[in-house]
């Protein structure tokens, strides 16, 4: 139990335009959503915690009108990365925290999302 | 500010061999860790954790020690297999559900 799926897979586009990332809990009800970001050789970067129904929280230098998040219902939270430049070109982690889990506050994690930037 | 950072980027074991991974952190109130596990491409998985109320904790073929003394988290994995290969990371779960998360290390598994 506990899956956490994310769509697309990968991603390439041109600068200039926008992408959606999908995050989706299969199985359980998601209250709080964490998007991440991951940079080749190096470790995971939390941008912002999203929370079901709310405006999501951007931890500081993550610009929050360039990387905008909805979380619109306990299984999906979306992340677009508006006006996408070569340099947002990473390694985009979404995970999910389910209350009712064995352990406190443990997040699921999707398989990430490749996004290229031309 | 506070951080969570590994010593050693990357380490070679040959098969059979036990790994031991360190992490020190460096924000003493810090009272849950969790060690993940990340192969090329995907997302991190879950190993094992352990509570600042507790020195050690076993899973299977995993050992998890905490120094509170010392601020030192380390990760032993028996036997290590080529399985094993991927990038081992240590994370700190803050009292908002927060994961902060080490640089990472590289464990490449040798024949």
């Amino acid at each position: 139990g506990a899956v956490v799926s994310q769509h697309p897979s990968w991603v390439i586009c041109k600068s200039g335009t926008s992408v959606k990332i999908e995050c989706r809990s299969l199985d359980f009800q998601a209250t709080t959503m964490f998007w991440y970001r991951q940079f080749p050789k190096q470790s995971l970067m939390l941008m912002a915690t999203s929370n079901e129904g709310s405006k999501a929280t951007y931890e500081q230098g993550v610009e929050k009108d360039k990387f905008l998040i909805n979380h619109a219902s306990l299984t999906l939270s979306t992340l677009t990365v508006t006006s996408a430049h070569p340099e947002d070109s990473s390694f985009y982690i979404c995970s999910a925290v389910t209350w009712a889990g064995t352990r406190d506050n443990e997040q699921f994690f999707g398989p990430g999302t490749r996004l290229t930037v031309l | 500010g506070e951080s969570v950072g590994l010593h050693l980027p990357t380490l070679s074991v040959q098969e059979g061999d036990n790994s031991i991974i360190n992490c020190a952190y460096s924000n003493s109130a810090s009272d849950y860790f969790i060690w993940y596990k990340q192969e090329s491409g995907k997302g991190p998985q879950f190993i094992i954790d352990i509570r600042s109320n507790m020195d050690k904790r076993q899973g299977q073929r995993v050992t998890v020690l905490l120094n509170k003394t010392v601020k030192h988290l380390s990760l032993q994995i028996a036997a290590t297999q080529p399985g094993d290969s991927a990038v081992y990371f240590c994370a700190e779960n803050d009292s908002w559900g927060k994961l902060q998360f080490g640089a990472g290390t590289q464990v490449v598994v040798t024949p």
